[in-house]
């Protein structure tokens, strides 16, 4: 079965800092990959989405993503964090019948002022 | 962008009652939606995917007599869970499909189950 993974449960940064949140998938066909982000009290929101073309991806806020199909990774990046990125991130994928999501377990990052 | 609106945001019942939780699209008609449940500190787990005018699609190991899921609309999914337990208590989230492959979620609607 399909499967998402992200390996940084916790992430602590001041701000300034650079980020990189990992995410792997287990799905060897063609991918529609996706990061999405939770604020604190908020609904999840689409950061960015790779389909096709370019591998890496810009998205919303300064992040981008960069979408190595060797390696089976989506990683995400922001080179400079600000306190308001404070947030949890998920990384998903659609499923092989491209009907819905499978979501990453998620990765909690706190920036300190 | 597309907004999806949840109704209640947060529920709390005693056990064995049951609890409907709706799911709007507000701005956009969304043919297919779908119902996620999310558990603290982990991810979310798709629980069923819902069309509008015929039976929704359950994943594995989920009861469909338990959560029911009703799309008379375009616009509208219901979840209802019926005879809620204590261990029904989570955080139930929709999404609705605007363009290809892409979800809008919901707000998210917290239950709780004394």
């Amino acid at each position: 079965a399909q499967s998402v993974s992200q390996h940084n449960h916790h992430v602590i940064l001041s701000e300034a800092a650079s980020l990189e949140l990992g995410c792997n998938y287990s799905y060897g066909g063609t991918v529609n990959l996706f990061w999405y982000v939770q604020y604190p009290g908020q609904h999840l929101q689409l950061l960015l989405k790779y389909f096709s073309g370019d591998p890496l991806v810009k998205g919303i806020k300064g992040f981008e993503a960069e979408f190595i199909k060797s390696k089976f990774s989506f990683n995400l990046r922001k080179p400079s964090v600000q306190w308001s990125d404070t947030a949890e991130y998920f990384c998903a994928v659609i499923n092989q019948a491209g009907t819905a999501l499978i979501f990453g377990k998620g990765t909690t990052l706190s920036v300190s002022s | 962008g597309a907004v999806v609106s949840q109704h209640p945001s947060r529920v709390i019942c005693k056990s064995g009652t049951s609890v409907k939780i709706e799911c709007r699209s507000l701005d956009f008609q969304a043919t297919t939606m779908f119902w996620y449940r999310q558990f603290p500190k982990q991810s979310l787990m798709l629980m069923a995917t819902s069309n509008e005018g015929s039976k929704a699609t359950y994943e594995q190991g989920v009861e469909k007599d338990k959560f029911l899921i009703n799309h008379a609309s375009l616009t509208l999914s219901t979840l209802t869970v019926t005879s809620a337990h204590p261990e029904d208590s989570s955080f139930y989230i929709c999404s609705a499909r605007g363009t290809p492959n892409e979800q809008f979620f919901g707000p998210g609607t917290r239950l709780t189950v004394l």
